[in-house]
């Protein structure tokens, strides 16, 4: 399977919103409800921040938001802050016992 | 408290063998899934397979089939990925994941073994 595709690079100024896109296939984003988004700092482990399309792990603050359109599923971060800058991955469960990762999305705090 | 313990750490040549663990402490190993994430430098996140342990029942991604081989042994809560000739390619950081089955998500991360391959 082929990676989901996802934007490299996304910028905001604190406060502002910021939204990152990440598109699939009918097999994958479009064919379940079990998209993730993932945030990893220089150095670290990813962190799950979204599960099942929009939801929060316990934990994530609530400026953390996501959604799905078709085959594509979508991050947004609301009043951006210094500590979102990041790497951001989606995720997606494409049947069988497979998942597929995104490209990753480097978020500038500007 | 939960959570995976990676080993540490690898320097290999071309054509070794190599064998790294992921260690689930805090919850019962047999009944999460235990995913296999790679990361090349400077690269994103590529997902190499899943292991269930309470039944060793595996899938390998067709991109890591043949190239890998993911284990676990219940006894001690560990999982496995293992190599049996290593390529400079191999050069990454490999992370593995418990999955939450009905999310689908991966929500609890070991810290990353570094495989570095070089003669």
């Amino acid at each position: 399977q082929s990676a989901l595709t996802q934007p490299p690079s996304a910028s905001g100024s604190p406060g502002q919103s910021v939204t990152i896109s990440c598109t699939g296939t009918s097999s994958d984003v479009g064919g379940y409800n079990y998209v993730s988004w993932y945030q990893q700092h220089p150095g670290k482990a990813p962190k799950l921040m979204i599960y099942g399309v929009s939801k929060r792990p316990s934990g994530v603050p609530d400026r953390f938001s996501g959604s799905k359109s078709g085959n594509a599923a979508f991050l947004t971060v609301s009043g951006l802050q210094a500590e979102d800058e990041a790497d951001y991955y989606c995720s997606s469960y494409a049947g069988g016992n497979n998942w597929v990762f995104g490209g990753g999305t480097q978020l500038t705090v500007l | 408290e939960v959570q995976l313990v990676q080993s540490g750490a690898e320097v290999k040549k071309p054509g070794e063998s190599l064998k790294i663990s992921c260690k689930g402490s805090g919850y019962s190993f047999t009944s999460y899934w235990i995913g296999w994430v790679r990361q090349m430098p400077g690269k994103g996140l590529e997902w190499m397979g899943i292991i269930y342990p309470g039944d060793s029942d595996t899938k390998h991604s067709p991109s890591f089939q043949g190239q890998v081989t993911i284990s676990a042994d219940k006894s001690i809560s560990t999982a496995y990925l293992q190599w049996s000739s290593l390529k400079a390619s191999d050069t990454a950081m490999y992370y593995c994941a418990r999955c939450h089955r009905g999310k689908e998500s991966f929500e609890i991360w070991g810290q990353g073994t570094m495989v570095t391959v070089s003669s």
